[in-house]
């Protein structure tokens, strides 16, 4: 079973500033890494798949980078809606299971 | 607009049985394959269970497997979770969520999720 840990697991920055969040896995996932955002109250979204293509919607600010077991998301420039958590995720091809790292709370410094 | 709403949801006794619902809207049901993702209050998400778009796949987590059924209805455009023998560590926020799919070259993510609703299993 592949084990995806994020870290750290609270950043605290003030709007403007980057964001590096990371993901590691247990072994390698090639590029077959998700990334969404979830902010409170609200259901996650999709940010990111295949390790660097960003979903629908997503602004540009928003970049994911990575493949084999190291992976980073990057905010390149926090604005106040993107204090949240976010989380990592990978799919065997076989049997269909998802597996989520455990997140990192984006906080405002 | 493409939507996914969930109901079901309440409060059960250990040992008791809830099902979940999950209606989707604004898009060609049968064409997707989904699942239900929980979350524990005040911790991360966890992956419950996939079923394919003819319900020919399914899969579940270790936690729940031969506890839960997932199941679907493309006529009705809806997503199912019958869930057995309710266990506190139970209680989460069940999502339903479209699965845009993966292969050996790509792993799309889960695009479309619902508000979700609420599970609480206590005495």
């Amino acid at each position: 079973e592949i084990v995806l840990t994020q870290s750290p697991a609270t950043l605290s920055l003030s709007p403007g500033e980057r964001a590096t969040l990371s993901c590691r896995a247990s072994q390698s996932v090639s590029s077959h890494l998700v990334w969404y955002q979830q902010k409170p109250g609200q259901s996650p979204r999709l940010l990111i798949y295949d390790a660097s293509n960003r979903a629908t919607g997503i602004p540009a600010r928003f970049s994911g980078t990575g493949s084999g077991t190291d992976f980073t998301l990057t905010i390149s420039s926090l604005e106040p809606e993107d204090f949240a958590l976010y989380y990592c995720q990978h799919r065997t091809n076989w049997p269909p299971a998802l597996t989520f790292g455990g997140g990192t709370k984006v906080e405002i410094k | 607009e493409v939507q996914l709403v969930e109901s079901g949801g309440g409060l059960v006794q250990p040992g008791g049985s809830l099902r979940l619902s999950c209606e989707a809207s604004g898009f060609t049901f049968n064409y997707y394959s989904m699942n239900w993702v929980r979350q524990a209050p005040g911790k991360g998400l966890e992956w419950v269970s996939y079923i394919s778009s003819s319900s020919s796949t399914v899969f579940y987590a270790d936690s729940v497997r031969g506890r839960f059924i997932i199941s679907r209805d493309n006529a009705k455009n809806s997503l199912y979770l019958q869930m057995h023998s309710l266990r506190a560590e139970d209680t989460a926020v069940y999502y339903c969520a479209r699965d845009e799919g993966w292969n050996n070259d790509h792993n799309y993510g889960l695009d479309v999720w619902g508000q979700g609703t609420t599970v609480a299993v206590s005495s």
